[in-house]
């Protein structure tokens, strides 16, 4: 199946830096999101993209669909304790729109 | 609204018992998932369905049972519970599949001794 690789697994870093994770897939997705997970909660839907190429920002989050439709970034710029958090990259397709394959994590600690 | 709603939040079971993880949405959706979460993993589906009646395999469906007698209800039947079934389970739903972005429940912790 399609296996998505998320990077970094963690990440500590100061309150006002800018943060970058990334996703990559052995095969091409229609569409990338990617997601928050607060500790308890379920995961929360940050930003989607449809379009290879498209790069979309929500807030202090960027995110961009790779040109090749096998990867994607999210970028936080000026983090703030709040952003403390799980992120997930997640995509679906081209086969199967119902199957949605999420990759393992970035864990995110911001130290105020 | 509710958004979508999962009982009971937290469940120790014996191996070989059985039970039934409730998963029921307020937002008249028509697709219903149910993933796992298992530590420092991704979320795997389970089963999923499209509307009342229809369910189909995810990518873990084995050990799993579903039904959709309503569009409201998707709960998840685990019929003899072992160690392996031990993780966090969410249920979720979304509007039109997954291009509307899906709305996640608070989760469900199960441990099997």
């Amino acid at each position: 199946g399609q296996q998505l690789n998320q990077s970094p697994q963690s990440m500590f870093i100061q309150e006002g830096e800018d943060v970058s994770m990334n996703c990559t897939s052995s095969s091409i997705f229609n569409t990338w999101l990617w997601y928050k997970q607060d500790p308890g909660e379920g995961p929360v839907l940050l930003i989607a993209l449809y379009k290879a190429g498209e790069l979309t920002s929500n807030g202090r989050l960027t995110a961009q669909f790779g040109i090749t439709r096998k990867d994607s970034f999210l970028n936080i710029s000026a983090s703030i304790p709040s952003d403390v958090g799980i992120y997930f990259c997640a995509g679906q397709g081209p086969y199967n729109n119902n199957d949605m394959r999420f990759g393992a994590g970035t864990r995110l600690t911001v130290k105020p | 609204n509710a958004g979508v709603t999962q009982t009971p939040k937290f469940r120790i079971l014996k191996i070989g018992q059985s039970m039934t993880l409730q998963c029921t949405q307020d937002m008249n959706h028509n697709y219903m998932y149910w993933y796992r979460q298992d530590p420092g993993m991704g979320l795997k589906l389970i089963y999923y369905s499209v509307g009342a009646g229809i369910t189909d395999k995810g990518e873990v469906p084995n050990g799993y049972n579903v039904s959709r007698s309503t569009t409201e209800d998707f709960p998840l039947r685990l019929e003899l519970a072992a160690p392996s079934q031990t993780s966090v389970y969410f249920c979720a739903s979304s509007q039109q599949g997954i291009n509307y972005g899906y709305t996640f429940g608070s989760g469900t912790r199960l441990t099997v001794v």
